[in-house]
């Protein structure tokens, strides 16, 4: 079946800039979660939806970012007035239960470069 | 909170040697997975093994939970293993986040 997909692949835009990026999940997986990978590091956790509610978004950096997921299938993690150290690639994966012990399958993340 | 250590930090291969990576965490763990990053950056699942072994083809992965650590081995590497090796667990308590370790960087040469 169709994996997690992330849309767009890349993104390219200017400090200050407002930006959205995509992800769908594998189909009825339940949990959703998005992850931030910099350069030469692991991916660092940002934000976890257990259906359509931020189960934990112990892992936002600030208040310029934010993520929804409207009817518990899609979501999107939104960036207001992007700096560049927000330069990374924003990782999305689902599981199937939402549990800790639940697998998670990652997408193949959207690369955002703040110029 | 949980830390998540890997060795070797980097490896260097010819093609059809053998390899373990080793894993070490300081608490105990709900979940526990390995994961390839290609060099693509697409992070493909490995095995999920928060105890016990697992095996599929040349890979195999094993997780002593208990002495907190865990070890995928490589065997007969082809040129196609190149990349990074990621070990991620998710803490036991009231999360789910991945916590991940820093990575082992592979190289396979033919």
């Amino acid at each position: 079946g169709a994996g997690v997909s992330q849309t767009p692949s890349n993104k390219v835009t200017e400090k200050g800039k407002y930006v959205e990026l995509r992800c769908d999940p594998i189909s009825g997986h339940t949990a959703l979660y998005w992850y931030r990978q910099s350069l030469g590091q692991g991916p660092e956790f940002l934000i976890y939806f257990q259906g359509t509610g931020a189960a934990d978004d112990s892992g936002l950096p600030n208040d310029r970012f934010f993520a929804v997921r409207p009817e518990g299938s899609v979501s999107t993690l939104k960036i207001q007035r992007t700096e560049r150290g927000d330069s990374a690639v924003y990782l999305c994966a689902s599981s199937p239960a939402g549990t800790s012990r639940g697998e998670q399958f990652f997408g193949p993340g959207t690369r955002l470069t703040v110029l | 909170g949980i830390q998540v250590e890997q060795s070797p930090p980097d490896l260097i291969l010819q093609e059809g040697a053998n390899s373990t990576l080793r894993c070490n965490f300081s608490d105990s763990v709900n979940n526990l997975q390995w994961f390839h990053q290609n060099p693509w950056g697409q992070l493909i699942n490995l095995f999920y093994i928060p105890s016990g072994t697992k095996q599929n083809g040349r890979l195999s992965a094993t997780t002593v939970a208990t002495e907190r650590y865990s070890l995928l081995y490589i065997s007969s590497s082809q040129t196609t293993d190149s990349g990074v090796y990621f070990c991620a667990v998710v803490s036991g308590g009231a999360t789910n986040k991945l916590i991940f370790g820093t990575g082992t960087l592979l190289a396979v040469q033919p």
